[in-house]
């Protein structure tokens, strides 16, 4: 069974761009979550979508933003890049709403 | 605020047992985790225990919660060369579902 998919892996994008980033969860489950993982630190929470409405938002500025469509796989999106969005960008899927979350392997986005 | 604390680093020879400990302050977590990751990849789920259990033992792992103190070890038996990662503890909210985790051990084992 496919785990969750991530893409693309890597992407090197200039200040100022916009990023697109995309999720598909494992088979079954309806919500999926982001995560922001600076090198050395542990992962920080973005966003959640269940049932593709917004159910949680981390501390981050509105230039982040993120979708879920009705086939359950989602969409991270950021505006006006800056040196610091430089990171790793985990998604994560579960059943439901509170449910063990299982990660893909992430998109590296680098910004120069 | 939620918070989530973890020793930043721990080395042990092969063979022996591992024990990494974590501290958290949320008191409506429902579950805890514990994630691996090694070196340029996502994070694995090892294994999880609901806030109502004491302890979990799956093969290697051994979890403890101590939830009275806020305290979670996560015990790997027999540690081998492959063990080497980065290991998070991580606090599942039972208001958000959101996960907040700690800044990750690093487990080094000798040969």
């Amino acid at each position: 069974d496919a785990g969750v998919t991530q893409s693309p892996t890597h992407l090197i994008k200039t200040r100022g761009q916009h990023v697109t980033l995309r999720c598909s969860p494992i088979s079954g489950h309806k919500s999926v979550s982001w995560y922001q993982q600076v090198l050395g630190q542990g992962p920080q929470f973005i966003f959640q979508y269940y049932e593709k409405e917004e159910r949680g938002r981390g501390n981050f500025p509105d230039r982040f933003s993120a979708r879920q469509f009705p086939n359950y796989s989602s969409e991270l999106n950021v505006n006006a890049l800056l040196l610091g969005d430089s990171a790793l960008y985990l998604c994560a899927s579960s059943l439901g709403n509170n449910q063990p979350q299982h990660f893909g392997d992430g998109t590296r986005l680098s910004i120069l | 605020g939620e918070d989530v604390e973890q020793s930043l680093f721990l080395s042990v020879r092969e063979g022996d047992s591992s024990v990494i400990n974590c501290t958290y302050t949320d008191s409506s977590s429902t579950y805890l985790y514990w994630y691996k990751q090694e070196p340029g990849a996502g994070l694995q789920l090892l294994t999880y225990i609901f806030s109502n259990m004491d302890m979990k033992q799956d093969q290697r792992l051994t979890v403890l919660l101590n939830k009275k103190d806020k305290h979670l070890s996560l015990r790997i038996a027999d540690t081998q060369t492959g063990d080497s990662a980065i290991y998070f503890c991580a606090d599942g909210s039972s208001n958000t579902g959101k996960l907040i985790f700690g800044q990750g051990t690093t487990l080094q084992v000798k040969p």
